[in-house]
């Protein structure tokens, strides 16, 4: 089965150090979508992309975070500098979307990211 | 801006009980689907629902969409410990052209 792959799957690192987080969606697929989950806020939707290019990234702290897809099987979430707040489970989705319609959405295991 | 809420937030049966999981939206819909999370799981699509009070089944799970396209219900019927994760709704958020996912219902099935 097709699936979306993220890496790494676990992250500990430092305050202030980089954090760069990858996504390789699923074949065929013209949308990524990335998230955040905590306990307290849920799933949230911090930027996607269509066809690589950026679409929506309000959910996104401008300061630190910045999204970007390379190539159509490469995207990447990067942190810097990481604060404590930001540790979160970090999904990554694809999904193909034709016309207006919302297609399912794929999601990769995530990365478990814990910023000490 | 469009919120989903899903109450209950948490639910803990018995094997064997019946579990349903509500979804309410401030805007009226044109989808709505449905994941679920296993504990240290990522979210898998269910089922999407489409018309004015479709109704789904999957085996023992019953998907069923307003009338008014505001909200939805998840019925599992007879719950088995395999069915124990969190279910979330997601709405289509026409500002944002991407999904609004809920807040989710934790399910504990107690063998």
């Amino acid at each position: 089965d097709a699936r979306v792959t993220q890496t790494p799957r676990h992250k500990v690192t430092e305050m202030g150090q980089e954090v760069t987080m990858r996504c390789q969606p699923i074949l065929g697929h013209n949308t990524v979508f990335w998230y955040r989950q905590t306990m307290m806020q849920g799933l949230e939707l911090l930027a996607y992309f269509r066809n690589r290019a950026p679409l929506d990234d309000s959910g996104m702290p401008k300061d630190r975070f910045s999204a970007e897809m390379p190539d159509a099987t490469l995207a990447t979430l990067k942190i810097q500098p990481s604060e404590p707040r930001d540790s979160a489970v970090y999904f990554c989705a694809s999904g193909l979307v034709l016309g207006r319609g919302n297609q399912p959405q794929h999601f990769g295991d995530g990365t478990r990211l814990s910023i000490l | 801006g469009q919120q989903v809420m899903q109450i209950p937030q948490y639910q803990h049966v018995q094997e064997g009980e019946d579990f349903t999981t509500y979804c309410n939206s401030s805007t009226t819909l044109s989808n709505i689907q449905w994941y679920k999370q296993r504990p240290g799981g990522h979210p898998v699509f269910l089922i999407q629902l489409v018309k004015s009070g479709e109704v789904k089944k999957q085996k023992r799970l019953t998907f069923q969409f307003g009338e008014a396209k505001k909200n939805s219900s998840l019925h599992i019927t007879a719950t088995q410990t395999t069915d124990v994760g969190t279910y979330f709704c997601a709405g289509p958020d026409t500002g944002r052209r991407a999904l609004t996912f809920g807040s989710g219902t934790r399910l504990q099935v107690q063998p």
